[in-house]
């Protein structure tokens, strides 16, 4: 079966350090690939997205993401993180197959960012 | 003002009871969905809709029945036979099947 998996589920970091969140997925064709953020009491948001092109891709607030086709990776960075970071971070990925593609998401990653 | 609303914000259900978590958009999205998010899982398909009047099981759809009638809607109930449904529901929306789906705000359900 598809999935997707995170490698951390709950990540620790001080202001100002850099920040890489790791995410695989299983299928061995094309994708859609996602990264989702959830503030503490807000609703998910999108971080940024990959359908083709570049697969070095920028997302809001600063962060940006590698497609690696070879290694089914889609992993999530940001320079510099921020307290205002703090939150809880869903990769997804819509494995194209023709008819329905179901929007297959990770356990997620619970970031912490403390002053 | 586009989006997608969830009402209410908290519910709560006593044993035997059916409760109706509702989803709107105004973005004149052709797909819909319902998730449900337990802690460490991930969000998980209960239900998706990919036109009016037509909806499809997703991956736990036990104990939960939709309905489709307006592309603006998709009411999601949850049965007695849900045997746990306390959780986070998500209701999203996108333009088709392939495309970025936008989420509500959620609604918490909580059982008495």
């Amino acid at each position: 079966a598809q999935s997707v998996s995170q490698h951390n589920h709950h990540v620790i970091l001080s202001e100002a350090a850099s920040l890489e969140l790791g995410c695989n997925y299983s299928y061995g064709g094309t994708v859609n690939l996602f990264w989702y953020v959830q503030y503490p009491g807000q609703h998910l948001q999108l971080l940024l997205k990959y359908f083709s092109g570049d697969p070095l891709v920028k997302g809001i607030k600063g962060f940006e993401a590698e497609f690696i086709k070879s290694k089914f990776s889609f992993n999530l960075r940001k320079p510099s993180v921020q307290w205002s970071d703090t939150a809880e971070y869903f990769c997804a990925v819509i494995p194209l197959s023709g008819g329905y593609n179901k929007l297959i998401f990770g356990a997620g990653t619970r970031l912490a960012v403390h002053p | 003002d586009g989006g997608i609303t969830q009402s209410p914000k908290y519910l709560f259900r006593k044993e035997g009871q059916n409760v109706t978590l509702s989803c709107e958009q105004n973005l004149n999205h052709d797909a819909m969905y319902w998730y449900r998010q337990d802690p460490g899982q991930g969000l998980r398909l209960i239900y998706y809709s990919q036109i009016v009047n037509d909806f499809q099981k997703g991956d736990i759809a036990e104990g939960y029945s939709v309905s489709r009638e307006k592309k603006e809607s998709f009411p999601l109930t949850v049965t007695s036979a849900q045997k746990n449904p306390t959780a986070f529901y998500l209701c999203a929306s996108s333009p088709s099947g392939q495309e970025t789906q936008y989420f509500g705000p959620g609604t918490r359900l909580l059982v008495l």
